[in-house]
């Protein structure tokens, strides 16, 4: 099956700090891929839609400056989080797309990963 | 807007059969999905109903009433490891091909 993965899987960091997060599809060209984020017992808010090699689609209220989006290849997308701050400590879930958008393939989650802002 | 309700949890018991209901109100239907998500883990896809009707799928079973803008999941023959966050999704036009998530029912399951 399509197999999404997500780098790092933890991590740790200092207010004030930019932190980098991989989602990459193994075994199938994504080209569209899509990030939510997941507050502690709170369903997954969909923060922005990433298009390969296109600016992101970002949801209302995602500031584009501060949660950077990069969709440059097929199978990697990034998301880069600018200057975090304590408040921006959450679940981070890419998933990705498989098929046409008017054809059900199935949209595959990635492993997820857990940022702490200290 | 969109709004999508569930249970917040739920409890049940093992070999038991457990019903999770799901209501949406949203601009745009394009399809329905569960998810299984274990408590800090992603989301697993369980099922898909873009038609009326039921989708069976071994022990679990999802239906779909488009006019009635409801669907429900079922989970026969529960078992411990089914104690688990299930989220109904809902695939609007609007958003393109994303999906907007209820909040997710806790189903524990007990012995």
């Amino acid at each position: 099956g399509a197999v999404v993965s997500q780098h790092p899987s933890r991590v740790i960091c200092k207010s004030g700090t930019s932190v980098k997060i991989e989602c990459r599809s193994l075994d199938f060209q994504a080209t569209t891929m899509f990030w939510y984020r997941q507050f502690p017992k709170k369903s997954l808010m969909l923060m922005a839609t990433s298009n390969e090699g296109s600016k992101a689609t970002y949801e209302q209220g995602v500031e584009k400056d501060k949660f950077l989006i990069n969709h440059a290849s097929l199978t990697l997308s990034t998301l880069t989080v600018t200057s975090a701050h304590p408040e921006d400590s959450s679940f981070y879930i890419c998933s990705a797309r498989e098929g046409r958008a008017d054809v059900f393939q199935g949209q595959f989650f990635g492993p997820g990963t857990r940022l702490t802002v200290l | 807007g969109q709004n999508i309700d569930q249970p917040t949890e739920m409890t049940a018991t093992e070999g038991a059969i457990v019903q999770i209901n799901c209501t949406y109100q949203t601009s745009g239907f394009n399809g329905l999905f569960w998810y299984q998500q274990h408590a800090g883990e992603a989301p697993t896809f369980l099922s898909y109903n873009v038609l009326d009707g039921l989708e069976e799928k071994g022990r679990f079973s999802s239906f779909l009433s488009r006019s009635k803008g409801y669907s429900y999941l079922l989970l026969k023959e529960l078992q411990m490891k089914d104690s688990a966050s299930y989220l109904c999704a809902v695939r609007v036009w609007e958003a393109g091909t994303a999906l907007i998530f209820g909040k997710g029912t806790t189903l524990s399951v007990s012995s």
